[in-house]
């Protein structure tokens, strides 16, 4: 099946500095990616949808400034999460729909995020 | 896409079958039923799905009703690891639209 790797698998931050993590698909193109924020003992919010070669569409009430996203290529997408704050601290997850099993969506693994 | 409500946590037996309904009393024709499982600290994982006929793989059955107004998911011989959160989730085929996840059934298999 598809695999969607994400990098890194956990990352550790002051406040007031940025992270970048990023998504890519291994064995296929994704020319669309979405992006999921999950705090503890909740379901996955969906943040944006992530365009190759556009601008990013964001869910309601995501700030876009502050979730910088960047699709770059048809293998990659990438989040910055600027300025990161405490509450930013949560469980990142990418995901891809894949076209030629009737764009099934593939997960990676996720990256958690802790902000001090 | 159709709304869809599940039980917050079931529990059963290691070995038995694990039922895991969802009412999706919205849905609309070319909606498909999907299941998706998340084990802790894990990306989710794609189980199964349907339109209206019932499903079977290596992981799992659908069972869809006639009215398609719900649906159960088996796991026939649950293992300690099955024990996940199972989100049930409706949505048209062949799009690229993004998956809303609801609150999900948060299972546990017990020894």
């Amino acid at each position: 099946g598809a695999v969607v790797s994400q990098h890194p698998s956990w990352v550790i931050c002051k406040s007031g500095t940025s992270v970048k993590i990023e998504c890519r698909s291994l064995d296929f193109q994704a020319t669309t990616m979405f992006w999921y924020r999950q705090f503890p003992k909740q379901s996955l919010m969906l943040m944006a949808t992530s365009n190759e070669g556009s601008k990013a569409t964001y869910e309601q009430g995501v700030e876009k400034d502050k979730f910088l996203i960047n699709h770059a290529s048809l293998t990659l997408s990438t989040l910055t999460v600027t300025s990161a704050h405490p509450e930013d601290s949560s469980f990142y997850i990418c995901s891809a729909p894949v076209v030629s099993v009737g764009n099934e969506q593939f997960f990676g693994p996720g990256t958690r995020l802790t902000v001090l | 896409d159709a709304k869809t409500t599940q039980p917050t946590s079931m529990d059963c037996a290691e070995g038995r079958a694990a039922n895991l309904p969802c009412n999706h009393s919205t849905i609309s024709g070319n909606e498909y039923v999907y299941w998706y499982r998340q084990i802790h600290s894990q990306g989710p994982q794609y189980i199964i799905h349907g339109l209206k006929n019932n499903e079977t793989n290596e992981m799992a059955s659908l069972i869809i009703t006639e009215d398609r107004k719900s649906s159960t998911l088996i796991l026939p011989h649950a293992t300690l690891r099955d024990t996940a959160v199972y989100y049930c989730i409706v949505r048209v085929l062949n799009s690229s639209y993004k998956l809303i996840f609801g609150s999900g059934t948060r299972l546990l298999v017990r020894p």
